[in-house]
């Protein structure tokens, strides 16, 4: 199957502990996105990657966020000093266009800090 | 950046009526409307999505309108089925640099 992939599916962490969470993209997408969607939420805008241009990091929620892309394929999400508040399916997209296509969705990273 | 207003936040309706969800969109420079489905603990998928140089999109019981004038766009289910009920969520992007922002969802209930 060829589709967007996560890990891991389920984090606990313990309050204050740095946790990294991985997202495979389809392959030859250049398109990449992270959201944080809270418990019976919204799908939070965190992060876009575009090809080779700057990512938009509006959506960051604090400075103990951060987010790379090597190679324009595999991401890695980066919480520092994780807090309760950051307990969240943290969710990955991919798509294949410049915003004018279907952007497929991972299963998400359960986070969960206690 | 682009802000995406979703209304109502839930929606109940009975098996075989019709649903209508609205979204409005700040950004007039956006020019892609997709709408997803989330079934309860799967991700999100793509069930229509809508360009600006068109105003309708069907398919099957599923429609999507766009006023680009209004900044509004629309979801019409007709003929609801239990298998409707999620939450939906409708997302616009400016081709380019900016992300896709979604609206907050509507939880869509199908009652028997």
């Amino acid at each position: 199957g060829a589709g967007v992939s996560q890990s891991p599916s389920n984090k606990v962490t313990e309050k204050g502990k740095d946790v990294e969470l991985r997202c495979d993209p389809i392959s030859g997408h250049t398109a990449l996105y992270w959201y944080r969607q809270s418990l019976g939420q919204g799908l939070e805008f965190l992060i876009y990657f575009q090809g080779n241009s700057a990512p938009d990091k509006s959506g960051l929620p604090s400075d103990r966020f951060s987010a790379e892309r090597t190679g324009g394929s595999v991401s890695t999400l980066t919480i520092q000093r994780t807090q309760q508040e950051d307990s969240a399916v943290y969710l990955c997209a991919s798509s294949s266009r410049q915003g004018q296509s279907e952007a497929f969705f991972g299963q998400g990273t359960r986070l969960t800090v206690v | 950046g682009e802000n995406v207003e979703q209304h109502p936040s839930t929606l109940s309706v009975q098996e075989g009526d019709s649903a209508v969800i609205k979204c409005t969109y700040s950004d007039s420079a956006s020019n892609y409307f997709p709408w997803y489905k989330q079934e309860l603990g799967k991700r999100p998928q793509l069930i229509i999505d809508i360009r600006s140089n068109v105003g309708e999109k069907k398919d099957q019981r599923i429609a999507v309108t766009l006023n680009k004038t209004a900044k509004h766009f629309s979801l019409h289910i007709t003929e609801t089925q239990p298998e409707d009920s999620a939450v939906y969520f409708c997302a616009a992007m400016q081709g380019g640099a900016d992300g896709l922002t979604f609206g907050k969802g509507t939880h869509l209930i199908i009652q028997p």
